[in-house]
């Protein structure tokens, strides 16, 4: 079936540094993008998301980008801080037969250290 | 507004038995959408309701059922339950579509199979 592939699995950056998180799909009929943070214990929240008739979208120190030809997209965070450690998780529409699924990536683990 | 709501929180059943859930949307919103998630496959997409009529489904076999009342309250029904069925149960409810605007999550139910 479609799926989609989250690299990478853990990641830890210096607090203010950047950090990046990559996701590929395969169903090129994806056409919605978006990514989820989740903290410890608590329930995933929409951070930000990306449709295919764009190639980038930024909302403060967050930036999505999307590459349709190559299918991937990368979440960017700028000046990191402590309270951005979570899971992050890509996700992306796909089809199975005639219906559409929200299919996610394996999540990221993003540790920021202070 | 308030948030998505589920319950119960927290259920421990035993292996053969069945088990309902409850997701209370945000008011005004008309669609709701069911994800399983656990350590060892992260987050799956279950299926979605809109309207009371199931319009998205995911791969997961017939045991797991649901559906929606007129209010948009929907219910997920696991028969016959397996030890690997044990996970955070995920709701999450939006205006029209998880393609069409923000999904908003509720606090899930942490199902354990004995």
């Amino acid at each position: 079936g479609e799926n989609v592939e989250q690299h990478p699995s853990t990641l830890s950056v210096q607090e203010g540094d950047s950090a990046v998180i990559k996701c590929t799909y395969s169903d090129s009929a994806s056409n919605y993008f978006p990514w989820y943070k989740q903290e410890l214990g608590k329930r995933p929240q929409l951070i930000i998301d990306i449709r295919s008739n764009v190639g980038e979208k930024k909302d403060q120190r967050i930036a999505v980008t999307l590459n349709k030809t190559a299918k991937h997209f990368s979440l960017h965070i700028t000046e990191t801080q402590p309270e951005d450690s979570a899971v992050y998780f890509c996700a992306a529409i796909t089809r199975g037969g005639s219906a559409r699924q929200l299919t996610f990536g394996s999540g990221t683990q993003l540790t920021v250290l202070p | 507004k308030a948030g998505v709501t589920q319950t119960p929180r927290y259920l421990i059943k035993t292996r053969g038995q069945q088990v309902t859930l409850s997701c209370s949307p945000i008011s005004g919103h008309r669609s709701v959408s069911w994800y399983q998630q656990t350590p060892g496959q992260g987050l799956q997409f279950l299926f979605e309701y809109f309207s009371e009529t199931q319009r998205n489904k995911g791969n997961f076999p017939g045991r797991f059922s649901g559906r929606q009342f007129s209010n948009s309250r929907s219910e997920m029904n696991v028969s016959t339950l397996e030890l690997g069925d044990s996970a955070l149960y995920l709701c999450a409810s939006s205006l029209t579509g998880f393609g069409a605007d923000t999904q908003y999550f509720g606090p899930g139910t942490r199902l354990t199979v004995l």
